[in-house]
């Protein structure tokens, strides 16, 4: 079975505050992404990788940026939180040519 | 772009019932796969089921199925037999081939024992 695993199911943070979401796949997937999810929204997505080092914005990338130096390890960085990037995360990776997608348990990080 | 709009924010079922989630969608891609995701209450998020476009027959899989119609941008799940197990959030998305999925809002199915 396909295991994704993020470092954190809850985390606070003050604003301004540098905060790290990690992400670990281990089931040598090429494709990894970053979504937030909002209450009413669904999930967007902020970033994505298509493999080691390579990485394209998604459909909201602004305050965020993401780091993918080994082909499991995908990072969301937020460079100074505020609290408008309160939100669940969830990390997702899937094998390249495949349409299916298999998330991780989410992140819940509160902004205060 | 692609865009997903389920318009039931909420449903409930009866165990033992059917129930019915709608999703429409636009895409102007003509090769696509639609997906239905379930997030249970502070688990992780699963896929239920799965549909390309090419084909024809409605996809299912145990008690979950599909109606798709492709001309009417239609894809709604259908869960018969309800089980206590399947209340959760669900979420209809579509992907195409530049890797990216779009989601809906979501529908939370709530069963009644």
């Amino acid at each position: 079975d396909v295991k994704v695993t993020q470092s954190s199911r809850y985390l606070v943070k003050r604003t301004g505050e540098k905060v790290f979401l990690e992400c670990v796949q281990d089931m040598d997937h090429e494709n990894m992404f970053w979504y937030r999810q909002d209450p009413g929204l669904g999930l967007r997505l902020i970033y994505f990788s298509y493999d080691v080092k390579m990485k394209e914005k998604g459909d909201i990338p602004e305050g965020y940026s993401v780091s993918r130096e080994k082909k499991e390890r995908f990072s969301l960085i937020l460079e100074s939180a505020s609290t408008n990037q309160t939100s669940m995360y969830l990390c997702a990776s899937r094998l390249w040519g495949r349409e299916t997608q298999y998330f991780g348990p989410g992140t819940r990080l509160l902004v205060l | 772009a692609q865009t997903v709009t389920q318009s039931q924010p909420e449903m409930s079922v009866q165990e033992a019932e059917t129930v019915t989630l709608s999703c429409t969608y636009d895409t102007s891609e003509s090769d696509y796969y639609l997906f239905w995701y379930k997030q249970p209450p502070s688990r992780q998020m699963i896929l239920v089921i799965r549909q390309e476009a090419y084909k024809q027959q409605n996809a299912t899989e145990n008690r979950f199925s599909v109606n798709f119609q492709k001309a009417a941008k239609s894809f709604s799940l259908k869960i018969s037999d309800s089980q206590l197990g399947d209340a959760a959030m669900y979420f209809c998305a579509i992907g195409s081939n530049d890797y990216k999925l779009s989601f809906g809002a979501g529908t939370t199915v709530t069963v009644r024992a």
